[in-house]
């Protein structure tokens, strides 16, 4: 199927990792991205890998993939208040088409 | 450059009317993306244009249908709207190939349709 799986909620202290997991489903995808949206906006492109990458950093956000079990996971440093919103993972299908996860909602608590 | 523009961004609308909505993408981008956003079921791919032409489509029916123009400007059109076309539809627009964003997908803010 098209399924993109993360789960639903997640619910971190502030100045603590958040670690946010993603399953997709077609091996043959190039490019797999995280992207945030806020209440009432639309979706900002946080980061992407490539497929035949291990891992990227970009500042406070790690990603991670395992191809072999096509598993994606998205970490946070240091996760602030401003932190908070919903994440979503999606994975490249040919013409520009993005197949996306149900998102994951991050709390983020004092 | 100005990000990826949606007009309108808020719009209310009777059971069986059509609708139009409106979509300029960053300037030099010649690929639009059109997607759904529903709370049931997420986020949905509507189709895909490259300079005037379909190259994708998702599995929504025949009433959904788009267009763009050659200056990249898309526009997307729901006939004979029904409830469930409540959603909020958001537009995303990728560089050329070549740009050194060109793995990028930018998306707009949206607008939000509400069917009553």
């Amino acid at each position: 199927g098209e399924d993109v799986e993360q789960s639903l909620f997640l619910s971190v202290r502030e100045g603590d990792s958040s670690v946010i997991n993603c399953t997709y489903t077609d091996s043959s995808s190039t490019y797999l991205y995280w992207y945030k949206q806020e209440p009432g906006a639309g979706l900002q492109l946080l980061t992407y890998i490539f497929s035949n990458m291990d891992m990227k950093q970009d500042q406070r956000l790690t990603v991670l993939l395992n191809k072999k079990d096509k598993h994606l996971s998205l970490r946070i440093a240091d996760t602030q208040t401003g932190d908070s919103a919903i994440y979503f993972c999606a994975e490249s299908r040919g013409y520009n088409k993005l197949i996306f996860g149900a998102g994951t909602r991050l709390a983020v608590h004092p | 450059k100005a990000g990826v523009t949606q007009t309108p961004r808020y719009l209310i609308k009777t059971r069986g009317q059509q609708v139009t909505l409106s979509c300029s993408p960053i300037s030099g981008h010649r690929s639009v993306s059109w997607y759904q956003q529903t709370p049931g079921q997420g986020l949905q791919f509507l189709f895909e244009y490259f300079s005037e032409t379909q190259r994708n489509k998702g599995n929504f029916p025949g009433r959904f249908s788009g267009r763009q123009f050659s200056n990249s400007r898309s526009e997307m059109n729901v006939s004979t709207l029904e409830l469930g076309d409540s959603a909020l539809y958001l537009c995303a627009s990728r560089p050329t190939p070549g740009d050194s964003s060109y793995n990028e997908q930018f998306f707009g803010p949206g607008t939000r349709l509400t069917v009553l």
